[in-house]
C-alpha cells in the first residue's frame, strides 16, 4: 500500500524558516498532485497548498511547496515563522488506484 | 463565498446506519468531484471516498467499501454518504471537503452500544 511518511513534529522559533517533508513509499510521488492542509487545534483543516505549489486565496506567501522527484518527496516551507502557524499539518495525494492517502502528519511548535 | 455544511452525525450502535448530508453553497457544485474524509479522536485525517463531478466515477477506502455508499444530488447542491454496518472504528468526525481546497467543519460519528 501506499504511503505518505511526515516527520512527527518539528519546531523552530518565530521568525525562521520549517520545511516539513512528506516522502512517498513507492512509486513517483510526481505522479499525481499533492496538496498540504493545516489544522490548529479544535479546527478543521484548511489548505495551504494544492496542486504541490499553489496557494489558495487567503494563504500568505510564506506557504510554499514543491516536489523532489529524486528524493520522491513533497515538502512545505513555512518561512517567517508565526506563532499563529503552530498547528498539525498533513500532506495527502493519490494512489495509483485513485484512493486518497494522507500523510503521517507533522505537528509544528513554534518556540 | 464557499460553504460547506455537514449534518446527520451522532450515536448510533454497532451494526447499525447513518446518513451525512453536506450543503454545498457558494460556488457552482455540479463543476466540481466532492470527498469525504474523517478523523478519528485524536488520530490522523483518513481519507474516505470522494465522487466526480458527474457523480459518474466513484472511488472509496478499502476499510469501508461494501458498506458506505457515496452520492450527490446536483440540484440540490448536496453530497451525501449512507453509512452502513457500523464499526466501532468508524468512530470519527466526518468532514466534506471540495477536492484538493475548501472543508467543512465537519460532524461527528459515534458508534458504541
Amino acid at each position: 500500500n501506499f504511503m505518505l511518511t511526515q516527520p512527527h513534529s518539528v519546531s523552530e522559533s518565530p521568525g525562521k524558516t520549517v520545511t516539513i517533508s512528506c516522502t512517498g513509499s513507492s512509486g513517483s510521488i510526481a505522479s499525481n498532485y499533492v496538496q498540504w492542509y493545516q489544522q490548529r487545534p479544535g479546527s478543521a483543516p484548511t489548505t495551504v497548498i494544492y496542486e504541490d505549489n499553489q496557494r489558495p486565496s487567503g494563504v500568505p506567501d510564506r506557504f510554499s511547496g514543491s516536489i523532489d522527484s529524486s528524493s520522491n518527496s513533497a515538502s512545505l516551507t513555512i518561512s517567517g515563522l508565526k506563532t499563529e502557524d503552530e498547528a498539525d499539518y498533513y500532506c495527502q495525494s493519490y494512489d495509483s488506484s485513485n484512493h486518497g492517502v494522507f500523510g503521517t502528519g507533522t505537528k509544528v511548535t513554534v518556540l | 463565498q464557499v460553504q460547506l455544511v455537514e449534518s446527520g452525525g451522532g450515536l448510533v450502535k454497532p451494526g447499525g446506519s447513518l446518513r451525512l448530508s453536506c450543503a454545498a453553497s457558494g460556488f457552482t457544485f455540479s463543476d466540481y468531484y466532492m470527498s469525504w474524509i474523517r478523523q478519528a479522536p485524536g488520530k490522523g485525517l483518513e481519507w474516505v471516498s470522494y465522487i466526480s463531478s458527474s457523480g459518474s466515477t466513484i472511488y472509496y477506502a478499502d476499510s469501508v467499501k461494501g458498506r458506505f455508499t457515496i452520492s450527490r444530488d446536483n440540484a440540490k447542491n448536496s453530497l451525501y454518504l449512507q453509512m452502513n454496518s457500523l464499526r466501532a472504528e468508524d468512530t470519527a468526525v466526518y468532514y466534506c471537503a471540495r477536492v484538493s481546497d475548501y472543508w467543512g467543519q465537519g460532524t461527528l460519528v459515534t458508534v458504541s452500544s
